[in-house]
């Protein structure tokens, strides 16, 4: 089973400020890699796919980098909506698929 | 628009079953693998069960393999989990979610439901 690890766990920042999410994978997964934002009483809802490919329509502030083993989320300048827990996702080992742990962006 | 619509969950006694369903509307239904991933509370995400587009395949999270069945009526663009032997570790939110490229088993979760809690209490 390939475990995924995000850090920090909690990250806090001001508004307008960039934030940057790590996710690693125990062994190689290499672009295999999703970003998933979860709002309090909400479903998650994905953002990128394939380490760093945006879904239509979500903002240009949000940004996915890495590959192999070490993979990168951020969001340039965070806006009071994007306050949110984020969950990284691989999906080319199989089964299971796997999540990791979550970072929560919160107010600072 | 896809949409995703879990029901069924509810309150149930330790050791007993629940059906939960996925109904889906917006797309093919036919042409997508579907998951099952499942949130205890204050927890993270774990995936459950997934079932091919055309329901030959199906695999499990090795926490619930012999206990839960997943399950797909194309016809009916409805997706089922059969959860017997519950404990209280299965308690949580119940999602759906849809794998994000027609065909493939396993992929990115493009689309999910609401979800649907089940509490197990002993």
């Amino acid at each position: 089973e390939i475990v995924m690890t995000q850090s920090p766990a909690t990250l806090s920042v001001s508004p307008g400020e960039r934030a940057t999410l790590s996710c690693r994978a125990s062994q190689s997964i290499k672009n295999n890699l999703a970003w998933h934002q979860q709002k309090p009483g909400q479903a998650p809802r994905l953002l990128i796919y394939d380490a760093s490919t945006r879904v239509t329509g979500i903002p240009a502030r949000f940004s996915g980098s890495g590959s192999g083993t070490e993979f990168n989320f951020t969001i340039s300048s965070l806006q009071s909506e994007d306050f949110a827990v984020y969950y990284c996702q691989q999906y080319i080992h199989w089964p299971p698929v796997t999540f990791g742990g979550g970072t929560k962006v919160e107010i600072k | 628009q896809v949409q995703l619509v879990e029901s069924g969950g509810g309150v149930v006694r330790s050791g007993r079953s629940l059906r939960l369903s996925c109904t889906a509307s917006g797309f093919t239904f036919s042409l997508y693998s579907l998951h099952w991933v499942r949130q205890a509370p204050g927890k993270g995400l774990e995936w459950v069960a997934l079932i091919s587009y055309g329901g030959d395949n199906k695999f499990y999270a090795e926490s619930v393999k012999g206990r839960f069945t997943i399950s797909r009526d194309n016809s009916k663009n409805t997706m089922f989990l059969q959860m017997n032997s519950l404990r209280s570790e299965d308690t949580a939110v119940y999602y759906c979610s849809r794998s994000g490229s027609p065909y493939l088993l396993y992929n990115w979760f493009d689309s999910w439901g609401q979800g649907t809690l089940v509490t197990v209490s002993s």
